[in-house]
């Protein structure tokens, strides 16, 4: 079975500053990995995911994340983040017919 | 393209009420599933339809959690009799398949709150 580490619960940063929210995995068998985006009130939206090929995908709203199989992580990436990259993030790993999400980082945003 | 759709967006029930929760998948997507998310938590997955069959339940609470997909289209959630540890947002969610490579797209959600 496969299970997913959110390492940060919050992460503070200010408008126009870089961040990195990591993840690490545990797995099995082969993964999928996926970042997802949750605004308030809100379902979860799909961030970007790696299936296989180049380590270092890129996703939506210029975020971009890369995967370390020696390290077993995945950790999503922003050089310069909005007001409006404030949300809930969730890591999450897909092993051959199921997922399981991270508990996920709380990224505030400030002015 | 249509998204998810889900119905109630909120509810509010005495504990040992009874309670469904209604979701209507994207047209031609084989897999719907069932998370709970309580607040503070990633969403834990319920269970797993592929069509109208039952893939995964092994995380559903049976004595008092039910679900139906009959078509093999809409589902219905259903709690009953609810507890307090209940309250939680319960997101639907489909896919193309059930392969862990295809996106899942999500509902809005039903924020449950039992009292």
């Amino acid at each position: 079975a496969q299970s997913v580490t959110q390492l940060d619960s919050q992460v503070p940063v200010f408008e126009e500053a870089p961040v990195e929210l990591r993840c690490n995995y545990s797995s099995s068998v082969s993964v999928y990995l996926f970042w997802y985006v949750q605004y308030p009130n809100q379902g979860l939206q799909l961030l970007l995911k790696y299936l296989s090929g180049s380590t270092l995908v890129k996703g939506i709203n210029g975020f971009e994340a890369e995967f370390n199989k020696s390290q077993t992580s995945f950790h999503l990436r922003k050089p310069s983040v909005h007001i409006s990259d404030t949300a809930e993030y969730f890591c999450a790993v897909s092993g051959n017919n199921d997922m399981r999400f991270g508990a996920g980082t709380r990224l505030t945003v400030k002015p | 393209e249509a998204g998810v759709a889900q119905s109630p967006r909120y509810k509010i029930i005495e504990k040992r009420q009874s309670v469904a929760f209604w979701c209507n998948p994207i047209s031609g997507h084989a897999t719907l599933y069932w998370y709970q998310q309580i607040l503070g938590q990633g969403p834990k997955l319920l269970i797993q339809f592929q069509n109208n069959g039952v893939v995964d339940d092994s995380q559903l609470p049976k004595d008092r959690f039910s679900a139906e997909r009959l078509k093999g289209v809409d589902s219905t959630l259903k709690i009953q009799p609810a507890k307090l540890e209940d309250s939680a947002v319960y997101l639907c969610a489909s896919s193309i398949n059930t392969l862990g490579t295809y996106e899942q797209y999500f509902g809005p959600g039903t924020r449950l709150t039992v009292t």
